[in-house]
Protein backbone atom coordinates (compact mmCIF):
# COMPACT_ATOMS: atom_id res chain seq x y z
CA UNK A 1 0.00 0.00 0.00
CA UNK A 2 0.34 3.59 -0.39
CA UNK A 3 3.42 4.62 2.15
CA UNK A 4 5.31 8.00 3.39
CA UNK A 5 8.33 7.73 4.24
CA UNK A 6 9.93 10.26 6.60
CA UNK A 7 14.24 10.90 7.18
CA UNK A 8 16.13 11.37 9.47
CA UNK A 9 14.44 10.01 12.47
CA UNK A 10 16.68 12.34 14.37
CA UNK A 11 18.54 15.44 14.00
CA UNK A 12 20.58 17.40 16.55
CA UNK A 13 22.06 20.47 15.20
CA UNK A 14 24.14 23.66 16.85
CA UNK A 15 21.84 26.78 17.35
CA UNK A 16 22.46 28.84 13.84
CA UNK A 17 22.52 25.59 11.82
CA UNK A 18 20.43 24.41 9.43
CA UNK A 19 18.04 21.78 9.23
CA UNK A 20 16.76 19.72 6.46
CA UNK A 21 13.89 17.12 6.85
CA UNK A 22 12.60 15.08 4.12
CA UNK A 23 9.16 13.07 3.00
CA UNK A 24 8.68 10.78 0.39
CA UNK A 25 5.86 8.93 -0.83
CA UNK A 26 5.57 5.51 -2.75
CA UNK A 27 3.15 6.97 -5.19
CA UNK A 28 1.58 10.55 -5.85
CA UNK A 29 -0.54 12.60 -3.78
CA UNK A 30 -3.04 15.36 -4.05
CA UNK A 31 -1.10 17.72 -1.48
CA UNK A 32 0.88 17.45 1.31
CA UNK A 33 0.75 18.96 5.11
CA UNK A 34 3.58 20.19 7.25
CA UNK A 35 2.99 20.09 11.17
CA UNK A 36 5.08 20.45 14.10
CA UNK A 37 4.82 18.84 17.60
CA UNK A 38 6.39 20.15 20.82
CA UNK A 39 7.35 17.70 23.60
CA UNK A 40 4.90 17.37 25.35
CA UNK A 41 1.93 18.95 22.68
CA UNK A 42 -0.11 18.02 19.95
CA UNK A 43 0.59 18.65 16.11
CA UNK A 44 0.32 22.22 14.82
CA UNK A 45 -0.38 22.58 11.14
CA UNK A 46 2.25 24.88 9.52
CA UNK A 47 1.55 24.70 5.67
CA UNK A 48 -0.07 23.21 2.62
CA UNK A 49 1.61 22.26 -0.55
CA UNK A 50 -0.48 21.78 -3.43
CA UNK A 51 1.17 21.92 -7.05
CA UNK A 52 3.43 20.32 -8.45
CA UNK A 53 7.32 22.16 -8.07
CA UNK A 54 5.37 24.52 -5.29
CA UNK A 55 7.79 26.09 -2.73
CA UNK A 56 6.69 28.56 -0.19
CA UNK A 57 8.30 30.23 2.76
CA UNK A 58 7.59 31.09 6.57
CA UNK A 59 10.14 33.49 8.04
CA UNK A 60 13.40 30.79 8.51
CA UNK A 61 10.94 27.80 7.44
CA UNK A 62 11.08 27.33 3.59
CA UNK A 63 8.81 23.96 1.85
CA UNK A 64 9.19 22.41 -1.29
CA UNK A 65 6.77 20.41 -3.18
CA UNK A 66 8.43 17.67 -5.84
CA UNK A 67 7.89 17.75 -9.33
CA UNK A 68 6.10 14.69 -9.51
CA UNK A 69 3.98 15.42 -6.23
CA UNK A 70 6.00 12.05 -4.93
CA UNK A 71 7.96 14.47 -2.04
CA UNK A 72 8.57 17.24 -0.18
CA UNK A 73 10.88 18.82 2.14
CA UNK A 74 11.29 21.46 4.92
CA UNK A 75 14.58 23.12 5.42
CA UNK A 76 15.04 25.39 8.64
CA UNK A 77 17.66 27.96 8.29
CA UNK A 78 19.56 29.27 11.20
CA UNK A 79 17.84 27.02 13.79
CA UNK A 80 16.87 28.71 17.28
CA UNK A 81 16.16 26.52 20.31
CA UNK A 82 12.15 27.73 19.47
CA UNK A 83 12.41 25.40 16.63
CA UNK A 84 12.44 22.20 18.80
CA UNK A 85 10.04 19.40 18.26
CA UNK A 86 9.42 17.22 16.00
CA UNK A 87 7.68 17.67 11.94
CA UNK A 88 5.73 15.68 10.28
CA UNK A 89 4.64 15.58 6.95
CA UNK A 90 1.48 14.14 5.66
CA UNK A 91 0.50 13.39 2.72
CA UNK A 92 -3.15 12.87 0.95
CA UNK A 93 -4.66 10.88 -1.73
CA UNK A 94 -8.01 9.83 -2.68
CA UNK A 95 -9.55 10.73 0.80
CA UNK A 96 -6.13 8.47 2.64
CA UNK A 97 -3.90 10.28 4.62
CA UNK A 98 -0.76 9.00 5.48
CA UNK A 99 1.77 10.76 8.22
CA UNK A 100 5.31 10.49 7.95
CA UNK A 101 7.19 8.75 11.43
CA UNK A 102 8.31 11.88 11.88
CA UNK A 103 11.83 13.90 12.12
CA UNK A 104 12.77 14.66 15.74
CA UNK A 105 14.53 18.10 15.64
CA UNK A 106 17.12 18.83 19.11
CA UNK A 107 18.88 21.90 18.96
CA UNK A 108 21.62 22.92 21.50
CA UNK A 109 22.03 25.96 22.62
CA UNK B 1 -13.00 30.71 18.45
CA UNK B 2 -12.94 27.61 20.33
CA UNK B 3 -10.06 25.19 19.23
CA UNK B 4 -10.55 21.16 18.80
CA UNK B 5 -11.76 19.99 22.73
CA UNK B 6 -10.98 16.55 23.78
CA UNK B 7 -11.64 15.05 26.88
CA UNK B 8 -10.41 14.13 29.39
CA UNK B 9 -7.45 14.67 28.87
CA UNK B 10 -5.86 11.74 30.94
CA UNK B 11 -7.33 8.86 31.31
CA UNK B 12 -6.41 5.95 33.67
CA UNK B 13 -8.13 2.06 33.40
CA UNK B 14 -7.68 -0.50 34.58
CA UNK B 15 -7.02 -4.18 32.32
CA UNK B 16 -10.32 -5.34 30.47
CA UNK B 17 -12.49 -2.03 31.12
CA UNK B 18 -13.72 0.49 28.56
CA UNK B 19 -12.57 3.60 27.44
CA UNK B 20 -13.93 6.45 25.74
CA UNK B 21 -12.45 9.64 24.58
CA UNK B 22 -14.47 12.13 23.13
CA UNK B 23 -13.67 14.90 20.37
CA UNK B 24 -15.36 18.15 20.20
CA UNK B 25 -14.31 19.48 16.36
CA UNK B 26 -14.05 23.06 15.75
CA UNK B 27 -17.49 24.94 15.13
CA UNK B 28 -18.60 24.39 11.12
CA UNK B 29 -16.28 21.62 10.96
CA UNK B 30 -17.88 18.53 9.74
CA UNK B 31 -14.60 16.49 9.58
CA UNK B 32 -13.07 14.06 12.29
CA UNK B 33 -10.08 12.23 11.98
CA UNK B 34 -8.23 10.28 15.18
CA UNK B 35 -4.64 9.46 15.92
CA UNK B 36 -3.05 7.20 18.03
CA UNK B 37 0.54 8.00 19.03
CA UNK B 38 3.29 5.50 20.79
CA UNK B 39 5.31 7.07 23.05
CA UNK B 40 8.40 8.52 20.95
CA UNK B 41 6.81 7.19 17.95
CA UNK B 42 4.93 8.77 15.29
CA UNK B 43 1.32 9.50 14.53
CA UNK B 44 -0.98 6.93 13.17
CA UNK B 45 -4.07 6.61 11.23
CA UNK B 46 -6.87 5.27 13.15
CA UNK B 47 -10.55 6.74 11.51
CA UNK B 48 -12.28 9.65 9.67
CA UNK B 49 -15.50 10.40 10.16
CA UNK B 50 -17.84 12.72 8.79
CA UNK B 51 -21.63 13.30 10.65
CA UNK B 52 -22.76 9.54 10.86
CA UNK B 53 -20.49 8.53 8.26
CA UNK B 54 -17.10 6.39 8.85
CA UNK B 55 -15.27 7.37 6.04
CA UNK B 56 -12.03 5.37 5.97
CA UNK B 57 -11.50 2.77 9.46
CA UNK B 58 -8.43 0.90 7.62
CA UNK B 59 -6.10 2.39 10.49
CA UNK B 60 -8.61 0.92 13.03
CA UNK B 61 -7.76 -2.21 15.05
CA UNK B 62 -10.44 -5.00 13.38
CA UNK B 63 -11.15 -5.43 17.24
CA UNK B 64 -12.04 -3.52 20.31
CA UNK B 65 -11.87 -0.40 18.38
CA UNK B 66 -15.12 1.24 17.30
CA UNK B 67 -15.51 5.41 16.38
CA UNK B 68 -18.61 7.52 15.80
CA UNK B 69 -19.56 10.94 15.65
CA UNK B 70 -23.26 11.21 15.96
CA UNK B 71 -25.47 14.01 14.18
CA UNK B 72 -25.58 15.92 17.58
CA UNK B 73 -22.86 15.56 20.03
CA UNK B 74 -19.13 14.91 20.19
CA UNK B 75 -17.41 12.36 18.24
CA UNK B 76 -16.01 8.80 19.98
CA UNK B 77 -13.73 6.51 20.51
CA UNK B 78 -14.64 3.87 22.78
CA UNK B 79 -12.12 0.97 23.17
CA UNK B 80 -13.49 -2.17 24.78
CA UNK B 81 -11.29 -4.55 26.95
CA UNK B 82 -8.36 -2.30 26.81
CA UNK B 83 -4.97 -3.78 27.26
CA UNK B 84 -1.56 -2.33 28.12
CA UNK B 85 -1.10 -2.29 24.54
CA UNK B 86 -3.65 0.88 24.25
CA UNK B 87 -1.59 3.06 26.25
CA UNK B 88 -1.31 6.42 24.40
CA UNK B 89 -1.88 9.41 23.47
CA UNK B 90 -5.36 9.54 21.39
CA UNK B 91 -5.35 12.52 19.17
CA UNK B 92 -8.54 13.81 17.47
CA UNK B 93 -8.36 16.69 14.49
CA UNK B 94 -11.18 18.45 12.60
CA UNK B 95 -11.16 20.11 9.43
CA UNK B 96 -13.62 21.75 7.36
CA UNK B 97 -13.60 20.24 4.52
CA UNK B 98 -11.88 16.79 3.28
CA UNK B 99 -8.44 17.06 1.35
CA UNK B 100 -7.67 20.20 0.79
CA UNK B 101 -8.17 21.52 3.91
CA UNK B 102 -5.83 21.83 7.11
CA UNK B 103 -6.75 19.67 9.82
CA UNK B 104 -6.79 21.31 13.54
CA UNK B 105 -5.83 19.23 16.32
CA UNK B 106 -6.72 18.47 19.45
CA UNK B 107 -4.71 18.32 22.92
CA UNK B 108 -4.88 14.98 22.99
CA UNK B 109 -5.89 12.42 25.68
CA UNK B 110 -3.13 10.19 26.90
CA UNK B 111 -4.89 7.28 27.85
CA UNK B 112 -2.93 4.69 30.63
CA UNK B 113 -4.01 1.10 31.30
CA UNK B 114 -2.76 -0.09 34.43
Amino acid sequence: GQQVMQIPQYQHVQEGEDFTTYCNSSTTLSNIQWYKQRPGGHPVFLIQLVKSGEVKKQKRLTFQFGEAKKNSSLHITATQTTDVGTYFCEGYNFNKFYFGSGTKLNVKP
Amino acid sequence: NAGVMQNPRHLVRRRGQEARLRCSPMKGHSHVYWYRQLPEEGLKFMVYLQKENIIDESGMPKERFSAEFPKEGPSILRIQQVVRGDSAAYFCASSLMTGAYEQYFGPGTRLTVT
